[in-house]
């Protein structure tokens, strides 16, 4: 069973603070994609990184993808209100469409 | 353009009986997945088609099933409804199949509740 495993569940910072999130697995995938999910809404995605050690800038938010490919972190700059949401990460392998999905990771940044 | 519409956007349902969700991609990909969502996990994969034919299946009873349209539209049927089946189902739609480079997009999903 290939299971990525985020840290932390949940995350309630002040509007300004910087914050990392992790998604850890024991298996090796050929990409990875963080989606950012509001209430009642589908995910969003941000990112897909597939190179082992990549690293990929969007504005205030930094993606790195871990060497090995089997572990992925997002980190926030400047957290603002906005980026509250339930971020996600999925891994993919090539050949199959299948993504598998972390729990995910509640993020509250209070004004 | 619009985006991947999914319909109903909310249902209700008795244990026992069936469901249709539809989900219409966005024009011109040719590829849908649907997943599963419970409430406080992350999406689980359901089905995924391309050109019409079944391309991946994840761990789900056969009360479960899908297809896709000519026009590449799908829909998901799930028979004898448990209370467990209650979800946000969602559908994300690619352009092609075995690109995940591309991302997906997901539609806003059918929030199905049984009772």
């Amino acid at each position: 069973t290939q299971l990525l495993e985020q840290s932390p569940q949940f995350l309630s910072i002040q509007e300004g603070e910087n914050l990392t999130v992790y998604c850890n697995s024991s298996s090796v995938f050929s990409s990875l994609q963080w989606y950012r999910q509001e209430p009642g809404e589908g995910p969003v995605l941000l990112v897909t990184v597939v190179t082992g050690g990549e690293v990929k800038k969007l504005k205030r938010l930094t993606f790195q993808f871990g060497d090995a490919r089997k572990d992925s972190s997002l980190h926030i700059t400047a957290a603002q209100p906005g980026d509250t949401g339930l971020y996600l990460c999925a891994g993919g392998k090539g050949g199959s469409e299948k993504l598998v999905f972390g729990k995910g990771t509640k993020l509250t940044v209070n004004p | 353009d619009a985006g991947v519409t999914q319909s109903p956007t909310h249902l209700i349902k008795t244990r026992g009986q069936h469901v249709t969700l539809r989900c219409s991609p966005i024009s011109g990909h040719k590829s849908v997945s649907w997943y599963q969502q419970v409430l406080g996990q992350g999406p689980q994969f359901i089905f995924q088609y391309y050109e019409k034919e079944e391309r991946g299946r994840g761990n789900f009873p056969d009360r479960f099933s899908a297809r896709q349209f000519p026009n590449y539209s799908s829909e998901l049927n799930v028979n004898a409804l448990l209370l467990g089946d209650s979800a946000l189902y969602l559908c994300a739609s690619s352009p092609r199949w075995g690109r995940q480079g591309y991302g997906y997009t997901f539609g806003s999903g059918t929030r199905l509740t049984v009772v």
